[in-house]
């Protein structure tokens, strides 16, 4: 089965960083994914960890430990437009993505 | 990445009527779903859809309210049928990439009254 937990909201300043954790349990796990969604807008793919270890991309990065079922997305010098939400989805080869509840991320000055 | 047109972007329907939405990809893909998401609330599957065949439902969605056509690799269509205000949602249209990542359309909000 597939279970994914994430934080329901947080909280950051701008020019911190923010690290938003997930915990998945699923069979045949092909692949970790991030994505965000700001209000109104249709949720854009940020990253796709499949290997253990960090994956950085700019300010954004994510991390896979994939015996501890465990992964976290890592926003550096936060700007008051990273406010969204943030989903966690895994996927288990050919076959769509199931989504975290997403955590909704606002930054304040 | 895939680019991925919806239409109509919006729609307000009146309770009892059916709406289809549209689904263009500017290329070929296998894979291709159907996505809802109430305010407030994370993605859900309704249904993957199938070239040439009967798509495939996820629990609780059934063919019947939601039928689903996909006649080519760059098109699908989702009709909400019947629809009563718990429809009122955005629908979202997907399509799989190289990596399993998946793209979405930017969706269509609708609104029964």
């Amino acid at each position: 089965g597939q279970n994914i937990d994430q934080p329901t909201e947080m909280t950051a300043t701008e020019g911190a960083i923010v690290q938003i954790n997930c915990t998945y349990q699923t069979s045949g796990f092909n692949g970790l994914f991030w994505y965000q969604q700001h209000a109104g807008e249709a949720p854009t793919f940020l990253s796709y960890n499949v290997l253990d270890g960090l994956e950085e991309k700019g300010r954004f990065s994510s991390f896979l430990s994939r015996s501890k079922g465990y992964s976290y997305l890592l926003l550096k010098e936060l700007q008051m437009k990273d406010s969204a939400s943030y989903l966690c989805a895994d996927n288990s080869g050919n076959t769509p993505l199931v989504f975290g509840k997403g955590t909704r991320l606002s930054v304040i000055a | 990445s895939a680019v991925i047109s919806q239409k109509p972007s919006r729609d307000i329907c009146q309770r009892g009527t059916s709406l289809t939405i549209q689904c263009q990809v500017d290329s070929q893909v296998t894979m291709m779903f159907w996505y809802r998401q109430q305010p407030g609330q994370s993605l859900t599957l309704i249904a993957t859809a199938n070239q040439g065949s009967e798509a495939t439902y996820e629990s609780g969605f059934v063919i019947d309210k939601f039928p689903i056509s996909r006649p080519n690799l760059t098109f699908s269509t989702l009709t909400v049928s019947n629809m009563s205000p718990e429809d009122s949602s955005i629908y979202l249209c997907s399509v799989q990439g190289a990596q399993y990542e998946q793209y979405f359309g930017p969706g269509t909000r609708l609104t029964v009254t």
